[in-house]
């Protein structure tokens, strides 16, 4: 069972528009939360987290809103450019399992110039 | 700082054959954790080794296993392969090993088997 969904397979936006990434989870141990980026054959590259204690985090383009109360967050990218095209995972860290890092199945973002 | 390096980038194996996959951590990482991607099953973590020991273990049958080496360098072998062991294996490493978060990524190595 899925204990992070990024239940948006894929997603296109029009360059200079907002992206918005959603992330739901269901263990309320998870404790930190991380969104990497992954280009076709390369490995995920670390793009930004946000702790628990925490409802927003931001940098550059890129912001993660946290509802804990939801289990949700989602992932800003404002504005959006071509090269933001890829797929974006959302990752948590399991407090209560060893601090595992529990994997969503992606969303693949394609901004269109 | 050199990146995560993974060898070999591609190989093809037939059924029944085993194959080992190397990875180097960058330089004073000690964690290093293994995932297969496939395309439904997005990124499923295999383990996670921490100054040459198992941390953590995914929900993987026996034939895959792997080992840390004094250096940090780890490899993973699996044997008997399947074919729906094609996948992309992907090695990750972390400053901070045990809180798993923030790691790094190689290219992975892509494997094929048929």
């Amino acid at each position: 069972d899925q204990q992070v969904k990024q239940n948006s397979p894929s997603l296109s936006v029009q360059e200079g528009r907002i992206s918005i990434l959603n992330c739901d989870y269901t263990n309320s141990m998870f404790d930190y939360f991380l969104w990497y980026k992954k280009y076709p054959a390369e490995g995920p590259t670390f793009l930004i987290s946000i702790s628990s204690i925490k409802d927003k985090n931001e940098d550059g383009r890129f912001t993660v809103f946290l509802n804990k109360s939801a289990k949700h967050l989602s992932l800003h990218i404002v504005p959006s450019q071509p090269g933001d095209s890829a797929v974006y995972f959302c990752a948590a860290l399991d407090a209560g399992n060893n601090r595992k890092l529990i994997w969503g199945l992606g969303t693949s973002l394609a901004v269109n110039p | 700082k050199a990146g995560v390096t993974q060898t070999p980038r591609y190989l093809i194996k037939t059924r029944g054959q085993q194959v080992t996959l190397s990875c180097s951590p960058i330089s004073g990482h000690r964690s290093v954790s293994w995932y297969q991607q496939t395309p439904g099953q997005g990124l499923q973590f295999l383990f996670e080794y921490f100054s040459e020991t198992q941390r953590n273990k995914g929900n993987f049958p026996g034939r895959f296993s792997g080992r840390q080496f004094s250096n940090s360098r780890s490899e993973m072998n699996v044997s008997t392969l399947e074919l729906g062991d094609s996948a992309l294996y992907l090695c990750a490493s972390s400053l901070r090993g045990r809180s798993g978060g923030e790691q790094y990524f190689g290219p992975g190595t892509r494997l094929t088997v048929t």
